[in-house]
């Protein structure tokens, strides 16, 4: 059983640069949600995706976008980066129900000069 | 009042030490409750899980949830260096997203 992995581990953009971010889900797993961790901070969550939908947002702004693809890898896209995008960004893939349970992969630390 | 508050730390302990970690939290809509460990540089893993008031225990490690005080706690026993890390909270309502407490970061010195 493979588990989740994410590319590329570390980037540096600039402001008002895009960047994608990849994420490929732990083995069985049709459930894909993204997370941002600034420093010293608790993950927080940004949308999941679900058959290639999502179902569902926090609070983050639309240039915050994302796609899954029938085999249950996704893509994080943010557009006009902003200095406060600096951060881990975490992908968790679930099993599938809604108990919370996440399996996270090692992340991808983006710097935004 | 912060959905879910969590002492940052840093907590130091020796070796052998039992060491406690707590949340508290607002949302009575929380069904499900957890623990992640997350060491520098890498992703958070579940660590327990809990969806009841009461203890749950796992090796060296006890989960307590109080649901009438809004509270829960991760005990470790007999702490190693190895546990060395940040431990997250985590809640569930069910729905789509789960929300984490900041973390609190341990240190177990040999």
């Amino acid at each position: 059983e493979t588990g989740v992995t994410q590319s590329p581990t570390h980037l540096i953009k600039t402001r008002g640069q895009q960047v994608t971010l990849r994420c490929s889900s732990q083995s069985g797993h049709n459930t894909v949600s993204w997370y941002q961790q600034a420093l010293g901070q608790g993950p927080q969550f940004i949308f999941q995706y679900y058959r290639e939908e999502e179902n569902g947002r926090g609070n983050f702004p639309p240039r915050f976008s994302g796609l899954q693809f029938p085999n249950y890898s996704s893509e994080l896209n943010v557009n006009a980066l902003e200095l406060d995008d600096s951060a881990l960004y975490l992908c968790a893939s679930l099993a599938g129900g809604s108990t919370g349970e996440l399996f996270f992969g090692e992340g991808s630390r983006l710097t935004v000069l | 009042q912060k959905e879910v508050e969590q002492d940052p730390g840093p907590l130091s302990v020796p070796e052998g030490a039992i060491v406690s970690l707590n949340c508290t939290y607002s949302n009575s809509a929380f069904q499900y409750f957890m623990w992640y460990r997350q060491y520098s540089r890498k992703g958070p893993e579940l660590l327990m899980y809990t969806y009841s008031s009461g203890n749950k225990e796992d090796g060296r490690f006890t989960a307590q949830v109080d649901k009438s005080s809004k509270y829960i706690s991760l005990f470790i026993r007999d702490s190693q260096p190895s546990d060395s890390a940040t431990y997250l909270c985590a809640f569930h309502t069910g729905g789509f997203k789960t929300i984490f407490g900041a973390g609190t970061r341990l240190f177990v010195k040999a």
